[in-house]
């Protein structure tokens, strides 16, 4: 069965830390990975990874995706209270189908 | 903007009812998507489908239906609501050019 793991489930920092976010996927067949954060309502996109080893930066975060070893990052370095979310990591199979991970809940606290 | 929209931020219901669950979006999407969120088990995909009065089950199907009788708006709808039902239902829409889905503001619906 395909799966998405994410880890870890739950992580408390400080602000000003640096923070890395993991998501391994068990997928025989995909063509993107989508990382979204998501605050109180809807989850809004932040990268698409097509290519390994590729990084991608926006700001202060950034992520790469890793085809070989089956697994992509997100970092966030000197976080921010703002920063608090779920950060939810996807996989595209098909047609727009995603297959999500859990979400890593992320606290940045001051 | 793509904007998606979804009928109610909150709902209670009572065991047994039909619930109706609405989202629009005015892009002109394609596809559309309905997810539930609960803790500790991510999005899963309930239904989703490609066009008008098309549809496809996801991974959880069961105890839903879906309608999409014009390309803007698609529901879902709990025939017979039960309180394992009780979750965070969102809505995405995507268009065939993108991969990227955008999602509306979600409803967390509470079945008593």
């Amino acid at each position: 069965e395909d799966k998405v793991v994410q880890s870890p489930l739950s992580l408390v920092v400080h602000e000003g830390d640096t923070v890395t976010l993991n998501c391994s996927y068990e997928v025989t067949n995909f063509r993107s990975l989508l990382w979204y954060k998501q605050e109180k309502k809807a989850p809004t996109f932040l990268f698409m990874l097509t290519s390994s080893g590729i990084e991608k930066k926006s700001g202060r975060l950034s992520s790469i995706l890793d085809k070989k070893e089956l697994f992509s990052i997100l970092n966030i370095t000197a976080t921010q209270t703002g920063d608090s979310a779920i950060y939810l990591c996807a996989l595209i199979q098909g047609a727009q189908k995603l297959v999500f991970g859990q979400g890593t809940r992320l606290t940045i606290n001051p | 903007d793509v904007k998606v929209t979804q009928s109610s931020r909150y709902l209670v219901k009572r065991t047994g009812e039909k619930v109706f669950l609405e989202c629009v979006q005015d892009m002109d999407h394609e596809n559309m998507f309905w997810y539930r969120q609960d803790p500790g088990l991510g999005l899963r995909l309930i239904y989703f489908s490609y066009d008008v009065k098309m549809k496809e089950k996801g991974d959880i199907p069961e105890g839903y239906s879906v309608s999409r009788e014009k390309k803007e708006r698609f529901s879902l709808i709990l025939e017979s609501a039960s309180t394992n039902q009780t979750s965070m239902y969102l809505c995405a829409s995507t268009t065939d050019s993108t991969d990227t889905q955008y999602f509306g503001p979600g409803t967390r619906l509470t079945v008593l």
